[in-house]
């Protein structure tokens, strides 16, 4: 069955990096486009960042445009996020999901997730 | 930016149906689909494309959309129901939007 597995969280300083990752198994990697989602503490789901199959096409919310880069590696059936110049309201749990159906317009499969915690 | 509203809680007693809202300008003309999500875990998808449920899914969990509102629906409830609940749309000018999220209750 499909699994998706997040690491790479932890608390980090204000303006400083980290980059997550997400160890994929149970599908054909390669076929399939992913996203990053997020989830503050007690708020609700953020959609951030999307990438191709091929890991020729990005997209990326506003509030992370030209801090966040995402990449993929489909040798090591694996996704990753990298985040700098963080900020405090990055501090979310991020989740790596499956994009799914006809216009890859849904989320078919989610990981557990990852804490990232931005705080001096 | 699109924005999809619902109402933070919805209340319950059990063997009761639940109704949860997700409003959106238009949202009638877009596929909704909504997630439950208990508290530790990953969100599963518990109806997409407005109204079709994935294999696992009981038949107890509909949808439907229409005009300005979607509506999640969960006959005879159970309290293993109990979950936050989010609806999802993808627009074009906003990519994947949530909703803010339903807590549902069975008193």
């Amino acid at each position: 069955q499909v699994h998706l597995v997040e690491s790479g969280g932890g608390l980090v300083k204000p303006g400083g990096s980290l980059r997550l990752s997400c160890a994929a198994s149970g599908f054909t990697f390669s076929d399939y486009y992913m996203s990053w989602i997020r989830q503050a503490p007690g708020k609700g789901l953020e959609w951030v960042s999307y990438i191709s199959s091929s890991g020729t096409t990005k997209y990326y919310a506003d509030f992370v445009k030209g801090r966040f880069t995402i990449s993929r590696d489909n040798a090591k059936n694996s996704l990753y996020l990298q985040m700098n110049s963080l900020r405090a309201e990055d501090t979310a749990v991020y989740s790596c999901a499956r994009p799914s159906g006809r216009d890859l317009d849904f989320f078919d499969h989610w990981g557990q997730g990852t804490l990232v915690t931005v705080s001096s | 930016s699109y924005v999809l509203t619902q109402p933070p809680s919805v209340s319950v007693a059990p063997g009761k149906t639940a109704r949860i809202t997700c409003g959106g300008n238009n949202i009638g003309s877009k596929s909704v689909h909504w997630y439950q999500q208990k508290p530790g875990q990953a969100p599963v998808v518990v109806i997409y494309y407005n109204s079709d449920r994935p294999s696992g899914i009981p038949e107890r969990f509909s949808g439907s959309n229409s005009g300005n509102t979607a509506t999640l629906t969960i006959s005879r409830v159970e309290v293993g129901d109990e979950a936050d609940y989010y609806c999802q749309v993808w627009d074009s000018s906003s990519d994947w939007v949530f909703g803010g999220g339903t807590t549902l209750t069975v008193l």
